[in-house]
């Protein structure tokens, strides 16, 4: 597609209940991130997939949070189990390149919407 | 620890005055560098980057931002602002490994 997409763009949920955040990044893009960004900070890295590579799942707060990727295209990230704590906006971004080569000076990232998530 | 610090939370301007956002980087290499806005409701958009080379980066809708190694800066610039300017203004950085780390962001509110 022209960009990225997130859905839902909101979503409610009770405490303790599952969500899964889902994200089409821009075709041909063969590096997706998710972020998190909470009231008042900045934006906090959670997994980053590269092609056919390992996911760098680093940034996951817990082993509540999920992500895949199928196909190399679209990516679903699962919160199991959610918790107050866990209410924010999830970004996901996509880029051509890893941003390992980055000095070429065609890697950078493309942010979805966002998906706004409140935990009750 | 590597970080990116935007001292200014808030910053109010009046339309047509110029504007200067402040932006530290605290890494051992001097890291790619980038400024990212985000209009409420938006998702982030690239600004500029900076990468290596001329160290006053031009970028869109008339922002330019200045690498200065001494002070580990990335401040961004705009001589004349627009109320549709008003916006949360992220600066990142990146050195070795994937993730870009950006700063807590600054919310620009333009004055009449």
């Amino acid at each position: 597609g022209a960009g990225v997409s997130q859905s839902p763009s909101n979503k409610v949920t009770e405490k303790g209940k599952d969500v899964e955040l889902r994200c089409d990044p821009i075709s041909g893009h063969t590096a997706l991130y998710w972020y998190r960004q909470s009231l008042g900070q900045g934006l906090e890295f959670l997994i980053y997939f590269q092609g056919n590579s390992a996911p760098d799942k680093s940034g996951l707060p817990s082993d509540r949070f999920s992500a895949e990727r199928t196909g190399g295209s679209v990516s679903t990230l699962t919160i199991q189990r959610t918790q107050q704590e866990d209410s924010a906006v999830y970004l996901c971004a996509s880029s051509s390149f890893g941003l390992a080569g980055a000095s070429s000076g065609a890697n950078v990232l493309t942010f979805g919407a966002g998906s706004r998530l409140t935990v009750l | 620890a590597q970080s990116v610090t935007q001292p200014d939370i808030h910053i109010t301007v009046s339309e047509g005055a110029s504007l200067e956002l402040r932006c530290n980087y605290s890494y051992g290499a001097t890291p790619y560098l980038f400024w990212y806005v985000q209009s409420p409701g938006q998702g982030l958009q690239l600004l500029l980057k900076y990468f290596s080379g001329d160290t006053l980066v031009q970028g869109i809708k008339g922002f330019e931002a200045e690498f200065k190694r001494s002070q580990s800066s990335f401040n961004l610039r705009k001589p004349s602002v627009h109320w549709s300017d008003a916006a949360e203004y992220f600066c990142a950085a990146l050195t070795s490994g994937y993730a870009l780390n950006f700063g807590k962001g600054t919310s620009l509110l333009v004055t009449p």
